[in-house]
C-alpha cells in the first residue's frame, strides 16, 4: 500500500526545537521529490519546503529559511523536517507529501507556546 | 511569487445541482515546457488534502468523472456536474510551474445548502 505517515509533532515552547519525521512506504522512494506542507489551525494550505529524490536540491519558504532544515534517508525511506528556533506562528499541521503532491500524509500537529 | 486567487470563498450548493469554483494567478501559468502546472485538491473535514486535478483537466486515478478542470493561462475552473454530499469540503488550487514557492489559493468552501 502505498504510504506517508508522519510523527514528531507536539508541543513546544517559543524558541525550541523538534524534528518531524515521514516515512514513506509502496512506492520508490529515493527518486520521489517530497514537500513539507502546513496548515495552521482553521487556515488554508501553504507550502514549506521542499528536497529532490537524492537530496541534492532543497528549497525553503521564506517564513522558514535559515530556521528549518529538510532531509531525507533513502535507505530508510524516510523523509525529516528539522525545525529550529521556533516561533508561535509555527504553530500548524505539518504535512509531508510526494511528488507532484499526488499522495498526502495524515498530518501530526506542532504547537509552539509558552 | 505567483499568488492564487479564487472565487467564490464560500459555495453553498444543492444536492444533485452543479458547482463551479474560479483560480487565477497572478502571472501565466504556462511552463517553458509547454504544460500547465495548475492542480485542484480536495480537503474533507478533518482529512489530509487529496489530489483531484493535475495540468490543469487530468483526473487522478480514482476521482469521481462529475470533477473536471479547464482553463488556460491565468483563469482555471474546477467544475463539479453534479454536486453529492461526498464533495463537501475545502478545494484548494495550486501552481507548480513558477517554483520556488508552490503557492495554493485561499480555499473554497463547499457546502450544502
Amino acid at each position: 500500500e502505498v504510504q506517508l505517515v508522519e510523527s514528531g509533532g507536539g508541543l513546544v515552547q517559543p524558541g525550541g526545537s523538534l524534528r518531524l519525521s515521514c516515512v514513506a512506504s509502496g512506492f520508490t522512494f529515493s527518486t520521489s521529490w517530497m514537500y513539507w506542507v502546513r496548515q495552521a489551525p482553521g487556515k488554508g494550505l501553504v507550502w514549506v519546503s521542499h528536497i529532490r529524490g537524492d537530496g541534492s536540491g532543497t528549497t525553503y519558504a521564506d517564513s522558514v529559511k535559515g530556521r528549518f532544515t529538510i532531509s531525507r534517508d533513502n535507505a530508510k525511506n524516510t523523509l525529516y523536517l528539522q525545525m529550529n528556533s521556533l516561533r508561535a506562528e509555527d504553530t500548524a499541521v505539518y504535512f509531508c507529501a510526494r511528488g507532484g503532491f499526488e499522495m498526502w500524509g495524515q498530518g501530526t500537529m506542532v504547537t509552539v507556546s509558552s | 511569487d505567483v499568488v492564487m486567487t479564487q472565487s467564490p470563498l464560500s459555495l453553498p450548493v444543492t444536492l444533485g445541482q452543479p458547482a463551479s469554483i474560479s483560480c487565477r494567478s497572478s502571472q501565466s501559468l504556462v511552463h517553458s515546457d509547454g504544460n500547465t502546472y495548475l492542480s485542484w485538491f480536495q480537503q474533507r473535514p478533518g482529512q489530509s488534502p487529496r489530489r483531484l486535478i493535475y495540468k490543469v483537466s487530468n483526473r487522478d486515478s480514482g476521482v469521481p468523472d462529475r470533477f473536471s478542470g479547464s482553463g488556460s493561462g491565468t483563469d482555471f475552473t474546477l467544475k463539479i456536474s453534479r454536486v453529492e454530499a461526498e464533495d463537501v469540503g475545502v478545494y484548494y488550487c495550486m501552481q507548480g510551474t513558477h517554483w520556488p514557492p508552490w503557492t495554493f489559493g485561499q480555499g473554497t468552501k463547499v457546502e450544502i445548502k
